[in-house]
């Protein structure tokens, strides 16, 4: 099972947009609508940004967004704050009945 | 307050096993759908293995299959993991993760525990 690919890194200023990229394959993210966005700040477990593509948890801030296009997801994070600084990884599930994660994108706040 | 506590992690040698168990409170635990994860030190996450509501559904990661077993007890509200034939590339902080929705697949967790620390060392 081979990791779904994310940019190692990506940067951005307050208040600016920024989209994270998730590449996978047609046996996970091209023939599934459970992709999955977490948010790891140092230290901390894993909080669930996005789920089922493009659906928000109750109580989640709306400046953060989900969508899909054919193996591509993409997490896009609006009017970017401090606190958004952390490592972010997608996830879906596959063809195998199994569950497969992105290596990580580290966002830095300018 | 939903939560998910996580213990049994310990240092073993290579080759040797362990049970790792995860508490749950504050939800109906047998309508979820649970998730263990883990993450090397200083890496990223790595899914293992995931247990339906009912127990009836198990599935394992390729790296952990045929040496990890997942099972829960309902009736004490708690997940465990028995890892066996432990490999140096087991060391990891071990999450367990509870499903978003009750008595579905929606692969997404919204709650996690704290994590529990395995070291596989000589």
């Amino acid at each position: 099972q081979s990791t779904l690919t994310q940019p190692a890194s990506v940067s951005g200023s307050p208040g600016q947009s920024i989209t994270i990229s998730c590449t996978g394959t047609s046996s996970d993210i091209g023939s599934y609508d459970y992709v999955s966005w977490y948010q790891q700040h140092p230290g901390k477990a894993p909080k669930v940004m996005i789920y089922g593509v493009s659906n928000r948890p109750s109580g989640l801030s709306t400046r953060f967004s989900g969508s899909k296009s054919g193996n591509t997801a993409s997490l896009t994070i609006s009017g970017l704050q401090a606190e958004d600084e952390a490592d972010y990884y997608c996830s879906s599930y596959t063809s195998s009945s199994t569950v497969v994660f992105g290596g990580g994108t580290r966002l830095t706040v300018l | 307050e939903v939560q998910l506590v996580e213990s049994g992690g310990v240092v073993v040698q290579p080759g040797g096993s362990l049970r790792l168990s995860c508490a749950a409170s504050g939800f109906t635990f047998d309508d979820y759908t649970i998730h263990w994860v883990r993450q090397a030190p200083g890496k990223g996450l790595e899914w293992v293995s995931l247990i339906s509501w009912d127990g009836a559904g198990r599935y394992y990661a390729d790296s952990v299959k045929g040496r990890f077993t997942i099972s829960r007890d309902n009736s004490e509200n708690s997940l465990y993991l028995q890892i066996n034939s432990l490999r140096t590339e087991d060391t990891a902080l071990y999450y367990c993760a509870k499903e978003i929705r009750a008595n579905r697949y929606d692969y997404g967790m919204d709650v996690w525990g704290q994590g529990t620390t395995v070291t596989v060392s000589s």
